[in-house]
């Protein structure tokens, strides 16, 4: 069965910093994989989705992800943090039987000044 | 642009009460979704539906019903609302197919039952 963990509920990281929030899944099949963003008192908005075209993906707001087929890791990464970024973060798997998808538990990104 | 919108942003309701959460789509998607999604849980999906009057379970069915009657509209109701239904509801959807296809979400209804 698909599934995602994500390492760690709580990552803290300096304005200016590198973020890095990191997502490891399991899948029998190919996977296809997501990156969501939830700010505050909002549903879930899809930052990028890994399709198989290309291992690095880019996605909205400076964030992209890489995929890594022998470490079974799409870790999400943006060079420098900004505060707007305090958000709680999503990785997911699409399910191989059906249309669902499968989300890790979340990691809440808090931005230091 | 892709929305997704649910009738309530906040709720409050008593103990015993039927409580209904209302989801509205309009890209035609196919697939509708209801989660909750609590501290330190994640989002837990409760029922989903593939197609008009067609609806499936969940991880976490019980205590809840939902009802589709236009491709459109996906209704969540708590049939006698308990505190433990305290929560973050959120709605998605999706296109039918292929496995890239990602959720879109709305805005979430937090819902408390005294």
């Amino acid at each position: 069965a698909q599934s995602v963990t994500q390492l760690g509920s709580h990552v803290s990281v300096s304005e200016g910093a590198l973020v890095l929030l990191r997502c490891n899944y399991s899948s029998s099949v190919p996977p296809y994989l997501f990156w969501y963003v939830q700010y505050p008192n909002q549903g879930l908005q899809l930052l990028l989705k890994y399709t198989s075209a290309a291992t690095l993906v880019k996605g909205i707001n400076g964030f992209e992800a890489e995929f890594k087929k022998s470490e079974t890791s799409f870790h999400l990464t943006k060079p420098s943090a900004h505060m707007s970024d305090a958000a709680e973060y999503f990785c997911a798997v699409s399910s191989n039987r059906d249309d669902k998808i499968i989300f890790g538990k979340g990691t809440r990104l808090h931005i230091l000044p | 642009d892709v929305k997704v919108t649910q009738s309530s942003r906040y709720l409050v309701k008593r103990t015993g009460e039927k409580v209904f959460l209302e989801c509205v789509q309009d890209m035609d998607h196919e697939n509708m979704f209801w989660y909750r999604q609590d501290p330190g849980l994640g989002l837990r999906l409760i029922y989903f539906s593939y197609d008009v009057k067609m609806k499936e379970k969940g991880d976490i069915p019980e205590g809840y019903s939902v009802s589709r009657e236009k491709k459109e509209r996906f209704s969540l109701i708590l049939e006698s609302a308990s505190t433990n239904q305290t929560s973050m509801y959120l709605c998605a959807s999706s296109l039918q197919g292929p496995r890239n296809q990602p959720q879109h979400f709305g805005d979430g209804t937090r819902l408390s039952i005294l």
